[in-house]
């Protein structure tokens, strides 16, 4: 079955270095989009990205971040300078449906757990 | 704004019983509303959802859920545990112009005695 892949698993950091999360979506969804899981709280919505452009974000997604399609496969979430409370783990998915479309279903990856120190 | 509300952040049956997983929801306009599921180191994988047809829908690996508009509720449910079903459990909304951006409750986590 497809799987939506992400990289790494776990990555450690210091506060103010840069980090980027990689996914690779699955090869015929159209819509990919970042959720964060900060310890003990819920799942959050970040930005959803169709057609090389951001759709929609979350007040979360400020300036220190940044998605990227950099080519046909992967889907980038990059953290400029990551701050303690950044710390959290974080998901991509990717859906085939219409953007206006509430029933997406979305194919999540299995996260990429960031610890910043 | 849609909110999502998941009673319990621990639940705790023995195999063979009965599981109830509750999920509250509050949306000014009719929701779509998801189950999703989270084994050990794997990503969110989708139970079932409902988008306006029939108000019981099944899912997969046996689990259901009913749609009350009255109650805004879409409680999750088995008849017979197994302990592969031991997992965390995320109830979500969406709108239906908002595709992909799912309101998420805060969890169940499912632990299932022998």
């Amino acid at each position: 079955e497809p799987e939506v892949t992400q990289t790494p698993s776990h990555q450690v950091t210091q506060m103010g270095q840069e980090v980027i999360l990689r996914c690779v979506p699955i090869s015929n969804h159209l819509y990919f989009y970042w959720y964060r899981q900060i310890l003990g709280q819920k799942v959050e919505f970040l930005v959803s990205f169709y057609n090389n452009e951001i759709s929609e974000k979350s007040e979360i997604f400020d300036d220190q971040f940044s998605v990227e399609r950099p080519d046909g496969s992967n889907f980038t979430l990059k953290i400029r300078s990551t701050k303690l409370e950044d710390s959290a783990m974080y998901f991509c998915a990717s859906s085939e449906a219409s953007r206006s479309s509430g029933a997406n279903v979305l194919t999540f990856g299995a996260g990429s757990r960031l610890t910043v120190l | 704004a849609q909110s999502v509300t998941q009673l319990g952040s621990h639940v705790s049956v023995s195999e063979g019983a009965l599981v109830l997983l509750r999920c509250n929801y509050s949306s000014s306009v009719p929701p779509y509303l998801f189950w999703y599921v989270q084994y050990p180191n794997q990503g969110l994988q989708l139970l079932l959802k409902y988008t306006s047809a029939a108000t019981l829908v099944k899912g997969i690996n046996g689990f259901e859920a009913e749609f009350k508009k009255s109650e805004t509720s879409f409680h999750l449910t088995k008849p017979s545990a197994h302990m592969r079903d031991a997992a965390e459990y995320f109830c979500a909304v969406s709108l239906y112009n908002q595709g992909g951006k799912l309101i998420f409750g805060q969890g169940t986590e499912l632990s299932v005695k022998p």
